[in-house]
């Protein structure tokens, strides 16, 4: 089954305004990533935030990690239309050795 | 580097055709793994690899599906007969041994008609 799910599937804002995206998980992890895939693309690594860390930023990029509650969320601040995408939260679970456990992504539209 | 190669990007087949997918990973990852993506069923893992050595198939969807890496550059997917279900954008990844970061290829979209 999987390890990570998203949420919202989908999410429409206007350009300018800030997306949030959640991501939940099941079983204790070693960290949890957040990747970006465009249309037609592979995914791209965005930014990696460790078991033992609480938030971390890059650009306008914050992710938050509450492993009490298994789950993450992703805000990209300030939106841009190059930012209509579906991210993918991806867990590297503790008790599984070199298995990086993906979601089924947030579709994410950034209207003009 | 170039990154995670993927070959063909696109291909085509009749149903009960064989099909072979294959993927150059980048130099020095020593996993590598096999995803399929539909819009139904999003980014499903297959199988991965460690050091060459098939570590987890369960994801494998049927015996028509196979993978193997006989080196640590090169890897296949095979699937043997196709159906037309099987039509998908097919991934492959490596990442280090400390799983820091996934690296993907571009895909493989394939159509089996």
């Amino acid at each position: 089954s999987q390890q990570g799910e998203e949420d919202p599937q989908a999410l429409s804002i206007q350009e300018g305004e800030n997306a949030t995206m959640n991501c939940s998980y099941k079983t204790s992890i070693n960290n949890l990533q957040w990747y970006r895939q465009n249309s037609g693309r592979g995914l791209v690594h965005l930014i990696l935030i460790r078991s033992n860390e609480r938030e971390k930023h890059s650009g306008r990029l914050r992710v938050t990690l509450d492993t009490s509650k298994k789950s993450s969320s992703l805000l990209i601040t300030a939106s841009r239309a190059a930012d209509t995408a579906s991210y993918f939260c991806a867990t590297d679970p503790m008790n599984r050795d070199d298995k990086i456990i993906f979601g089924k992504g947030t579709r994410l539209h950034i209207l003009p | 580097d170039a990154g995670v190669i993927q070959s063909p990007r696109h291909e085509v087949t009749e149903m009960g055709q064989e099909v072979t997918l294959r993927c150059k990973p980048i130099s020095g990852h020593n996993s590598l793994f096999w995803y399929r993506q539909t819009m139904m069923r999003g980014l499903e893992l297959l199988i991965y690899f460690n050091n060459n050595v098939p570590i987890d198939d369960s994801g494998m969807p049927e015996d028509r599906f196979s993978a193997k890496m006989p080196n640590a550059s090169f890897s296949t997917l095979k699937i043997q007969p196709s159906e037309p279900r099987d039509s998908a954008v097919y991934f492959c990844a490596s990442s280090t041994p400390t799983n820091t970061e996934a690296f993907f290829g571009q895909g493989t979209r394939l159509t089996v008609v």
